[in-house]
């Protein structure tokens, strides 16, 4: 069993860019796609970053998803940031040698 | 349009059991993978269970395997989540969530919640 750790909290202005950490605890980062979810207060989450770097359609081109096997890690960029786009934001993985899923903790986004 | 409606949830005292269900629509259900997905108030998402679109691979949580049991009905259009020997612990927010696939993927939609209350 692995597990994913992200910040608890980030914060920048409107317009700038942010990125948010997932760290893989064991096992390669690789071995199993990551998605992230954006949840805004009181709303159901959404998906903004699917397989890694793929942005479902309706999701702007600002959302950006990577991946980087020296540091065993997915990140979620954010760039031109807006106040809407204030909200927690968790990746998801699975473990590959069974059917379970894994989400990180969550990062509260907030644009100051 | 993808619509996930949950249902089931309440007030329950530690020990007892509830089943919660999901009623899909707008896509066909037996071509996709389903989830729950549960959320303390103020906390993070964690992935309860899963099964795969012909229910040949289920998952659960080490948190509530031997407790619950998922199940779905393709011909109605329903999927289930049996929750038994209920704790404090399991009282949140529970989720629908739509598979991206019929094995796997990602959760491509989500209903707006049951929510489950254990409290003697």
């Amino acid at each position: 069993n692995f597990l994913l750790a992200q910040p608890h909290s980030v914060s920048e202005s409107p317009g700038k860019t942010v990125t948010i950490s997932c760290t893989r605890s064991s096992g390669s980062i690789a071995s199993s796609y990551v998605q992230w979810y954006q949840q805004r207060p009181g709303s159901s989450p959404t998906i903004v970053i699917y397989d890694d770097n793929q942005r479902p359609s309706g999701v702007p081109d600002r959302f950006s998803g990577s991946i980087d096997s020296s540091s065993n890690s997915a990140s979620l960029t954010i760039s031109g940031l807006r106040t809407d786009d204030e909200a927690d934001y968790y990746c998801q993985s699975f473990d590959d040698t069974s059917y379970r899923r894994v989400f990180g903790g969550g990062t509260k986004l907030t644009v100051l | 349009e993808v619509q996930l409606v949950e249902s089931g949830g309440g007030l329950v005292q530690p020990g007892r059991s509830l089943r919660l269900s999901c009623a899909a629509s707008g896509f066909t259900f037996d071509n996709y993978a389903m989830h729950w997905v549960r959320q303390v108030p103020g906390k993070g998402l964690e992935w309860v269970s899963g099964i795969s679109w012909n229910s040949g691979s289920i998952g659960y949580a080490d948190s509530v395997k031997g407790r619950f049991t998922i199940s779905r009905d393709n011909a109605k259009n329903l999927l289930y989540l049996q929750l038994n020997s209920l704790r404090v612990e399991d009282m949140a927010l529970y989720y629908c969530a739509k598979g991206s696939h019929d094995y796997g993927g990602h959760f491509d939609s989500w209903g707006q919640g049951t929510q489950v209350t254990v409290s003697s």
